[in-house]
């Protein structure tokens, strides 16, 4: 497609249960990030990914959580047992690479809500 | 470590009122800084960037100059609509060391007409 397309754009679930968050990036795009935007605070980086490695983890908030990226395209970010405090949106977003200048372009993002 | 500070929440303007939302920035070297907006109910989008020092980035109306040496890159637009209304995030990326983005918290904008 012409954008970055996440889903699903809504997930509700209770708490405890894992969660696959998909990210489909802009076709050619190599570099693909992850954030979380959670009510009331701006972004924060959750992990970044060049090809189908991630050279960088260091916002993944804890062992519950992992990504990963298939045939350098859809990404998919996995929550296990999740609390409460996972509620949040989480936007995927796609550069052309990981060097220079590249802006990054975003998802409408998955909002997640633990019950 | 490198931080973005912006001006806080919510701004309300009147039609055609003049905009600045300050934006300033902590980081070694000479980072890229950016403007994303995001509309209610939609995704962030790219407003406008700039890559190195005393360049303007300007989009829809709007600009920002990078001044590396006050290390700020305020968002202005002359006369604003109400159709942007909108949360602005400023950011910054330092590349090649780095390669996510650092975010400010984002400012709220009202227009009214």
């Amino acid at each position: 497609g012409a954008g970055v397309s996440q889903s699903p754009s809504n997930k509700v679930t209770e708490k405890g249960k894992d969660v696959e968050l998909r990210c489909d990036p802009i076709s050619g795009h190599t570099a693909l990030y992850w954030y979380r935007q959670s009510l009331g605070q701006g972004l924060e980086f959750l992990i970044y990914f060049q090809g189908n490695s991630a050279p960088d983890k260091s916002g993944l908030p804890s062992d519950r959580f992992s990504a990963e990226r298939t045939g350098g395209s859809v990404s998919t970010l996995t929550i296990q047992r999740t609390q409460q405090e996972d509620s949040a949106v989480y936007l995927c977003a796609s550069s052309f690479s990981d060097r220079g200048y590249q802006p990054q372009h975003f998802g409408d993002g998955t909002r997640l809500s633990i019950l | 470590g490198d931080s973005v500070t912006q001006m806080e929440g919510p701004v309300t303007l009147s039609e055609e009122a003049f905009l600045t939302i300050n934006c300033t920035y902590t980081a070694t070297g000479y980072p890229s800084l950016f403007w994303y907006v995001q509309y209610p109910g939609e995704g962030l989008q790219l407003l406008l960037k700039a890559t190195k020092a005393d360049d303007k980035g300007s989009n829809k109306g709007f600009e920002a100059t990078y001044r590396k040496e006050t290390t700020s890159f305020h968002l202005e637009k002359g006369s604003v609509q109400v159709s942007d209304s909108a949360v602005y995030f400023c950011a910054l990326k330092w590349t090649p060391l780095d390669r996510k983005l650092i975010w400010g918290l984002g400012t709220s904008l009202a227009v009214n007409p």
